[in-house]
């Protein structure tokens, strides 16, 4: 199947500075990617979809000043913090999908991000 | 997209069929069923999805009911390995770019 990658897989950053984190389609081209967020024991929460060459958009109430979303190519997705604060530690997963073909998202293997 | 209800939880036994049931009443014409799992601390893996006809992979099969309210993804062989979280997701049209809205789906737990 296809390979989604992130990186980091973990950080952990002082409050106040900006973590970006990485999203990769290794061996397809992602038209669409999507970031999504998830605290302990609760289910996944979209945040943004990202679209290749274009703006990205934010689900209500998430901050597009506080994420940070760039979908510069076809394989690759960032998602800066800024200004990162405790309340921002989570687990950030992205996903992909392909122009044309199966239906399925792929899932990258999340980002666990600690805010000190 | 179609809200959807499912069993916060359910237990199976190591190599007995784990049956997962989903309730989908308002479905529309134009939505499919997915499913998804997420292992713990890991990104969420696709298993299965259908329209109306009863669909099958190598992972699981997929059961969906006449009048298409509701589905059952049926594990045939549980395996420790399956211990996760199950998430079954109705969205629109039979495409890979629309986004998934995640319940709270269902923690199944396979035991020896």
């Amino acid at each position: 199947g296809a390979v989604v990658s992130q990186h980091p897989s973990r950080v952990i950053c002082k409050s106040g500075t900006s973590v970006k984190i990485e999203c990769r389609s290794l061996d397809f081209q992602a038209t669409t990617m999507f970031w999504y967020r998830q605290f302990p024991k609760k289910s996944l929460m979209l945040m943004a979809t990202s679209n290749e060459g274009s703006k990205a958009t934010y689900e209500q109430g998430v901050e597009k000043d506080k994420f940070l979303i760039n979908h510069a190519s076809l394989t690759l997705s960032t998602l800066t913090v800024t200004s990162a604060h405790p309340e921002d530690s989570s687990f950030y997963i992205c996903s992909a999908s392909r122009r044309t073909g199966p239906h399925e998202q792929y899932f990258g293997p999340g980002t666990r991000l600690t805010v000190t | 997209d179609a809200k959807t209800t499912q069993p916060p939880s359910m237990d199976c036994a190591e190599g007995r069929a784990a049956n997962l049931p989903c309730n989908h009443s308002t479905i529309s014409g134009n939505e499919y069923v997915y499913w998804y799992r997420q292992i713990h601390s890991q990104g969420p893996q696709y298993i299965i999805h259908g329209l109306k006809n009863n669909e099958t992979n190598e992972m699981a099969s997929l059961i969906i009911t006449e009048d298409r309210k509701s589905s059952t993804l049926i594990l045939p062989h549980a395996t420790l390995r399956d211990t996760a979280v199950y998430y079954c997701i109705v969205r629109v049209g039979g495409t890979s770019y629309g986004k998934l809205t995640f319940g709270q789906g269902t923690i199944l737990t396979v035991h020896p």
